[in-house]
């Protein structure tokens, strides 16, 4: 079965350092995964998704990924935040396998951005 | 705006009361897919379509829930005699889904929708 595991529930940064938020996830076989970004009263917006090409994966807003098959992990990052990346970060794989591919999203990683 | 979007976006009700959502995807894209979401969680499947036809619903939906996509454009969701624990957060997805097979399914992107946001009293 699938599931991914986001290792904070919240993390605070100031404006100019680095974001480290980290995902585990746990699959049966080679897996797509995404982050997405949730911003109050806004709808979820895809950043980036990893399909099994280049491990390191690039996406919107200066954040990229990296795949890392021997320890399982996903973590997102950012060299240098800004306050507008404050926002809910959610980690998901997708369900493919022999049954739909639904989502099955982390609890989620709420970033602070401190000026 | 040519993006998934819901209506309403916020709805108050009573305990035992019947509401309805609406979901509007893409335009062309094929599958759309209701999650729920809850105070301090993820996004949790329900239900999806392929065109009008429903193909999996979660057994997170009870059988006071009902999801209707009639033409495969825009689906509603309906929720009969609300309980106060059916407050949450109702998003809505879509994608395109032209892919086959197992690998094009996991490397499907969902674009989601605003939400309805649900508090029963």
């Amino acid at each position: 079965a699938q599931s991914v595991t986001q290792l904070d529930s919240h993390v605070s940064v100031s404006e100019g350092t680095p974001v480290l938020l980290r995902c585990n996830y746990s699959s049966s076989y080679s897996p797509s995964l995404f982050w997405y970004v949730q911003h109050p009263n806004k709808g979820l917006q895809l950043l980036l998704k990893y399909t099994s090409a280049a491990t390191l994966v690039k996406g919107i807003n200066g954040f990229e990924a990296e795949f890392k098959k021997s320890e399982t992990s996903f973590h997102l990052t950012k060299p240098s935040a800004h306050m507008s990346d404050a926002a809910e970060y959610f980690c998901v794989v997708s369900r493919g396998g022999g049954s739909q591919g639904n989502l099955i999203f982390g609890k989620g990683t709420k970033l602070s951005v401190k000026p | 705006d040519t993006g998934v979007s819901q209506d309403p976006r916020h709805k108050i009700t009573k305990r035992g009361q019947n509401v309805t959502f609406r979901c509007d995807p893409i335009s062309e894209h094929n599958r759309l897919y209701w999650y729920r979401q809850t105070l301090g969680q993820g996004p949790e499947f329900l239900t999806y379509f392929q065109n009008e036809a429903q193909l999996e619903k979660s057994r997170l939906l009870s059988d006071r829930f009902s999801a209707e996509r009639p033409k495969g454009s825009f689906s509603t969701l309906e929720i009969q005699r609300t309980e106060q624990g059916d407050s949450a957060m109702y998003l809505c997805a879509s994608s395109t889904g032209m892919g086959q097979g197992v690998l094009s399914w996991a490397k499907e992107t969902q674009y989601f929708g605003p939400g309805t946001r649900l508090l029963v009293l």
